[in-house]
């Protein structure tokens, strides 16, 4: 049972890049998350899924988009990368309730 | 939306003494209230948790109390050790509907030996 992973773990990117993370969970459940953290911000949702099929905006959604078409997975995508996306991403699943964190994506969008 | 504030940022302790942690949310539907620890460079791991129908829960060290009334939960921890040191993060939700976890900005505490 590996729980929730991701992949990658660290990129870099230029600016105008593009890119897709992907998180993946083997618990079946529900609800997942993407997150970012900014040092003095905490972790900051940027967009979420109720299930399969489903995804709705967090409080910082603007530069990502995402997908849910298979419930194990939840893709975060950024179109055209700028630097002031440089962060640590991380997704989560829960079912309801008590959340489990994959280990982090460090990007840094030079 | 939900917003949850978190009090103080920084706190630093001598070892063995007690570390409290604060926070308020402005969201009256939220029942679900975690507390993560994150130790530098990891994940945050969930520590306890409360929900809206009970007003207090106790684990070993930790405890967490919820006032509903006021909107504000805290974490205790007791007889701090060096390895509390990490950034503690509060959060609120509403269970069974969204269930997204809405987070504090984070307290940083440091255990002095």
């Amino acid at each position: 049972n590996a729980g929730v992973t991701q992949t990658p773990k660290f990129r870099v990117l230029k600016t105008g890049q593009s890119m897709t993370l992907l998180c993946a969970q083997d618990m079946n459940h529900e609800y997942m998350y993407w997150y970012r953290q900014d040092p003095g911000m905490g972790l900051r949702l940027i967009h979420y899924s109720v299930g399969e099929g489903t995804t709705a905006k967090g409080e910082v959604p603007d530069g990502y988009n995402v997908s849910r078409l298979k419930k194990q997975n939840f893709l975060l995508g950024l179109e055209s990368a700028a630097p002031s996306q440089t962060s640590v991403y991380f997704c989560a699943s829960s079912n309801p309730g008590l959340a489990g964190f994959g280990p982090g994506t460090r990007l840094l969008v030079l | 939306g939900e917003n949850v504030e978190q009090h103080p940022s920084t706190l630093s302790v001598q070892e063995g003494d007690s570390a409290v942690i604060k926070c308020t949310y402005s969201d009256s539907a939220s029942n679900y209230f975690p507390w993560y620890k994150q130790e530098l460079g990891k994940r945050p791991q969930l520590i306890i948790d409360i929900r809206s129908n009970v007003g207090e829960k106790k684990d070993q060290r930790i405890a967490v109390t919820l006032n509903k009334t006021a909107k504000h939960f805290s974490l205790h921890i007791t007889e701090t050790q060096p390895e509390d040191s990490a950034v503690y993060f509060c959060a609120a939700s509403i269970s069974g509907a969204t269930n997204k976890l809405i987070f504090g900005t984070g307290t940083l505490l440091a255990v002095q030996p």
